[in-house]
């Protein structure tokens, strides 16, 4: 079975400045993908940022980039010039590309970090 | 708009009563799916469903059933048989690799 561990429970940045959260996973899977979450005080689950794992270019969308580290089974999360609206849970989570899995698109969630900005 | 209708948002129940989450898409989304959040522990998977009338269990589909008899809908039941059911649930339905979520339901056991 895969497991998704994030061991910040909490993490705080100063606004415009910079932060990384951590997330490490494992699995016997050579094909999978690898996704981050935010949840804001709405509690709506939005998609932030996905990487396939076959893909050696680590995915951007914006303000937030990943370090995919695909040996060292870790995928963390930079969020540049941090704003006030990117306070919220960040999950990080695991998804199975195995063709026996055609189909079922669910998902293991680490237990997420809480971002605080700092005005 | 297309999207996920989770409802009511918030539940009140007391303890030994079974309680049914509402979940509705009109995505058009063929699997359709529950999980369970608690604070520290992230979501986790109760049951999830690629077809009408086929489900399977999740990590922690004990105390829960569910039922899929439309492709739209996909409701949850917590029974009196789930120990510590306070929690905040979220469903969710997906396609192609498009996983959409509601925006959930808070259920407290008194």
């Amino acid at each position: 079975a895969q497991t998704v561990t994030q061991s910040q429970p909490e993490m705080s940045v100063q606004e415009a400045e910079t932060v990384t959260l951590s997330c490490t996973y494992d699995t016997s899977e050579s094909d999978y993908y690898l996704f981050w979450y935010k949840q804001p005080p709405s509690r709506q689950m939005i998609l932030v940022i996905r990487q396939e794992a076959y893909k050696q270019q680590n995915a951007t969308e914006n303000r937030f980039s990943v370090n995919f580290q695909k040996a060292a089974k870790s995928f963390s999360l930079k969020i540049s010039d941090s704003q006030l609206g990117d306070a919220a849970m960040y999950f990080c989570a695991y998804r199975s590309a195995h063709i026996s899995n055609f189909g079922n698109e669910k998902l293991t969630f680490g237990t997420g970090t809480r971002l605080t900005i700092i005005p | 708009d297309g999207g996920i209708t989770q409802s009511p948002k918030y539940l009140f129940r007391k303890e030994g009563q079974n309680v049914t989450l509402s979940c509705e898409q009109n995505l058009n989304h063929d699997a359709m799916y529950w999980y369970r959040q608690d604070p520290g522990q992230g979501l986790r998977l109760i049951y999830y469903s690629q077809i009408v009338n086929d489900f399977q269990k999740g990590d922690i589909a004990e105390g829960y059933s569910v039922s899929r008899e439309k492709k739209e809908s996909f409701p949850l039941t917590v029974t009196s048989a789930q120990k510590n059911p306070t929690a905040f649930y979220l469903c969710a339905s997906s396609l192609r690799g498009q996983v959409d979520f509601g925006s959930g339901t808070r259920l407290t056991v008194v």
